[in-house]
């Protein structure tokens, strides 16, 4: 079975400033997707950034990029600039690449907290 | 595009008694799941639906969660009798389903937040 660990459960920020959040999983598949979710206190997830494990070129989305290591099994979230609404729960998700079967299987989360 | 839509937003109910939430999904999106995030962990799948089939329910205590999905479109999903393990935000997420266009991509609603007492 597929796991998700994340290893920080609360991490800050200076406003401006850079934050990594890591994550590893585990899988014996050679294909699949990797995500980071954000979740603020709103409760609903809202995709931050995507992975494709066959893609070498790791992912950007304006201030938010990856650092995806296959062989390692690492897929890290760097921010950039951070700002206020920035501040949220932060999730890494593995899903298999089988039509009909996409599922996401979730980290434990990191609290990412942004100081002014 | 309306997002995914989900209600109640907050129920309160006493140990035993039964309790049903509501998942309307983005128009289109033949995949719905529905997820159990308990405080201080990451969502769980319960039950992956494509159209008005069961795709994955292992994860889905029988004994007293059930979901339905009819017509293809909005889902229910009812425990009953709860427990106090069941505290929990129910999350409701759908996709295109179609793998080349849904891109393994998700949207959630905002989730029903279930207190047991």
């Amino acid at each position: 079975a597929q796991t998700v660990t994340q290893s920080q459960p609360e991490m800050s920020v200076q406003e401006a400033e850079t934050v990594t959040l890591s994550c590893t999983y585990d899988t014996s598949e050679s294909d699949y997707y990797l995500f980071w979710y954000k979740q603020p206190p709103s409760r609903q997830m809202i995709l931050v950034i995507r992975q494709e494990a066959y893609k070498q070129q790791n992912a950007t989305e304006n201030r938010f990029s990856v650092n995806f290591q296959k062989a390692a099994k690492s897929f890290s979230l760097k921010i950039s600039d951070s700002q206020l609404g920035d501040a949220a729960m932060y999730f890494c998700a593995y899903s298999p690449p089988r039509f009909g079967n996409e599922k996401l299987t979730f980290g434990t989360g990191t609290r990412l907290t942004i100081i002014p | 595009e309306a997002g995914v839509a989900q209600s109640p937003r907050y129920k309160i109910i006493e140990k035993r008694q039964s309790v049903a939430f509501w998942c309307n999904p983005i128009s289109g999106h033949a995949t719905l799941y529905w997820y159990q995030q308990i405080l201080g962990q990451g969502p769980k799948l319960l039950i992956q639906f494509q159209n008005n089939g069961v795709v994955d329910d292992s994860q889905l205590p029988k004994d007293r969660f059930s979901a339905e999905r009819l017509k293809g479109v909005d889902s229910t999903l009812k425990i009953q009798p709860a427990k106090l393990e069941d505290s929990a935000v129910y999350l409701c997420a759908s996709s295109l389903g179609q793998l080349q266009l849904a891109k393994n991509i998700q949207y959630f609603g905002a989730g029903t937040r279930l207190s047991v007492l």
